[in-house]
């Protein structure tokens, strides 16, 4: 069973608006990580935002924002005004602390911002 | 810091052949992992280290892949008897476990083609 879900494989949003990438987990272990990363199409792995599973406020970082359910096990990356430069596949990533402590990769949702 | 550092940035091999592939962590980063990404895939865990001890191996993994990382410092991964389905992007990343969200800092990965 996949332990990341990103259901969206592509999605295409008009320069400028808000735009919610969605992220779905599955664990168990009570503490856990969530990370977002951004790769380009320079191949490049760009950290994003990062959401601990004891975080009481929803991680924010310029942009981009985490809107963390975790009673649905749900990690949906919001980026707010969206550019063209933010056109790039974005993989949510988690990391189980007890388990195994190791940090696994969703397949990604790739994001085309359109002028 | 110089950042993470893979070498090569490419490899072209022949089917049947071994091929070895270098990362440098940042300095003082004591964990270490391999991913291995096709296009349009995330990233494949592969295995990871802390300091010089391997944690785990992909079970998906084969035989013919190994990598060590002999002092806690660079490590290597090696693929023997390649197979034109090991093509693929090689990436490592590393990271300082216990500063908290302790986020990974990727290579720019080793893209292998097996002809």
């Amino acid at each position: 069973a996949q332990k990341i879900t990103q259901t969206q494989p592509g999605m295409f949003v008009q320069e400028k608006e808000a735009v919610t990438l969605d992220c779905t987990y599955d664990t168990s272990d009570p503490s856990y990580g969530l990370f977002w990363y951004k790769q380009p199409s320079s191949g490049e792995m760009i950290f994003l935002i990062y959401q601990g599973s004891y975080d009481q406020q929803n991680a924010t970082e310029g942009r981009y924002s985490l809107n963390f359910q975790k009673a649905r096990k749900s990690a949906n990356l919001v980026i707010s005004a969206s550019q063209l430069g933010d056109s790039a596949m974005y993989f949510c990533a988690m990391r189980e602390r007890e388990r195994d402590d190791k940090i696994i990769f969703g397949k990604g949702t790739r994001l085309h911002i359109l002028p | 810091d110089t950042g993470v550092s893979q070498n090569p940035r490419h490899k072209i091999t022949k089917r049947g052949q071994n091929v070895t592939f270098r990362c440098d962590p940042i300095s003082e980063h004591n964990r270490l992992y391999w991913y291995r990404q096709t296009l349009g895939q995330g990233p494949e865990f592969l295995t990871y280290f802390q300091n010089e001890a391997q944690l785990e191996k992909s079970r998906l993994l084969s035989d013919r892949f190994s990598a060590e990382r002999p002092k806690g410092s660079f490590s290597t991964l090696e693929i023997q008897r390649t197979e034109q389905g090991d093509s693929a992007m090689y990436l490592c990343a590393s990271t300082h476990v216990g500063e908290g969200n302790e986020k990974l800092f990727f290579g720019s990965g080793t893209q292998l083609s097996v002809l």
